[in-house]
C-alpha cells in the first residue's frame, strides 16, 4: 500500500456543525501532515505528528482541532468554522519506504465549503 | 525561515517540446531536500522529482530533470517531450533533512500544454 487515503472527499457543512476529516496511511510513515491550501495558492501547513505526538502547530485557530490515534490515522475535528475555512485540505505522510524515501505522499484531499 | 520563489506564474509549450519551469529557494541549512510536485485539476498532489542537497548529480526522472545550482540556490525543472497529460500546476518545494518543519511551498506555476 503505497497511498495515503483522505476521507470524506467533498464535505459541507454549517458554521454551528461539528465534523471530522480522516487520513489514513500503511506506509509506516512516522510523520504525518495537515495542510490548508486555497484556490490557486501553495499548501500551507496547519499540523505536523511526528510519532504519534503534535510537534508544530502553525498558529492555527481552536476550531481546527487535530488528533493522532496511531501511527497510521490522522484526524482533524472541525467546529464551528467560518466561510474563510473552506479550502481543501491535505494531508501527507513522509518516511523512509519503499514509496518514496525521505519524500512526502500526499492524499487526494478533502474539499470543504462551509456554510 | 526557508523560502521558496517561483517566478513564472503561467507557462506554455507546444506538445513535444521542452519547457523548464524555474525556482530559487533560501535556507541557512546544509542538510536539505528539494522536491518538484505536480497538482492537476484532480488536486492530487503527486511527487514529479527530488532532490538531495549533498548530491551534485542533477536527478532525472523520464522526462523530468533538474538543473540544480546549489551555490545559486536554483533548481528548475526541465520537461522533456511535453504531453497533454503534463499540463497542471508545478509547485517547487523545500524540506529541511530531518523534515520536521514539512513541506515549504512556491507560489506555483501553471504549465499550460498546447495540442
Amino acid at each position: 500500500d503505497t497511498e495515503v487515503t483522505q476521507t470524506p472527499k467533498h464535505l459541507v457543512m454549517g458554521m454551528t456543525n461539528k465534523k471530522s476529516l480522516k487520513c489514513e496511511q500503511h506506509m509506516g510513515h512516522r510523520a504525518m501532515y495537515w495542510y490548508k491550501q486555497k484556490a490557486k495558492k501553495p499548501p500551507e501547513l496547519m499540523f505536523v505528528y511526528s510519532y504519534e505526538k503534535l510537534s508544530i502547530n502553525e498558529s492555527v485557530p481552536s476550531r481546527f482541532s487535530p488528533e493522532c490515534p496511531n501511527s497510521s490515522l490522522l484526524n482533524l475535528h472541525l467546529h464551528a468554522l467560518q466561510p474563510e475555512d473552506s479550502a481543501l485540505y491535505l494531508c501527507a505522510s513522509r518516511g523512509p519506504g519503499t514509496a518514496s524515501p525521505y519524500g512526502y505522499t500526499f492524499g487526494s484531499g478533502t474539499r470543504l465549503t462551509v456554510v | 525561515a526557508q523560502t521558496v520563489t517561483q517566478s513564472q506564474p503561467e507557462m506554455s509549450v507546444q506538445e513535444a517540446e521542452t519547457v523548464t519551469l524555474s525556482c530559487t529557494y533560501d535556507t541557512s541549512e546544509s542538510d536539505y531536500y528539494l522536491f518538484w510536485y505536480k497538482q492537476p485539476p484532480s488536486r492530487q498532489m503527486i511527487l514529479v522529482i527530488r532532490q538531495e542537497a549533498y548530491k551534485q548529480q542533477n536527478a532525472t526522472e523520464n522526462r523530468f530533470s533538474v538543473n540544480f545550482q546549489k551555490a545559486a540556490k536554483s533548481f528548475s525543472l526541465k520537461i522533456s517531450d511535453s504531453q497533454l497529460g503534463d499540463a497542471a500546476m508545478y509547485f517547487c518545494a523545500y524540506s529541511s533533512g530531518g523534515g520536521a518543519d514539512g513541506l515549504t511551498f512556491g507560489k506555483g506555476t501553471h504549465l499550460i500544454i498546447q495540442p
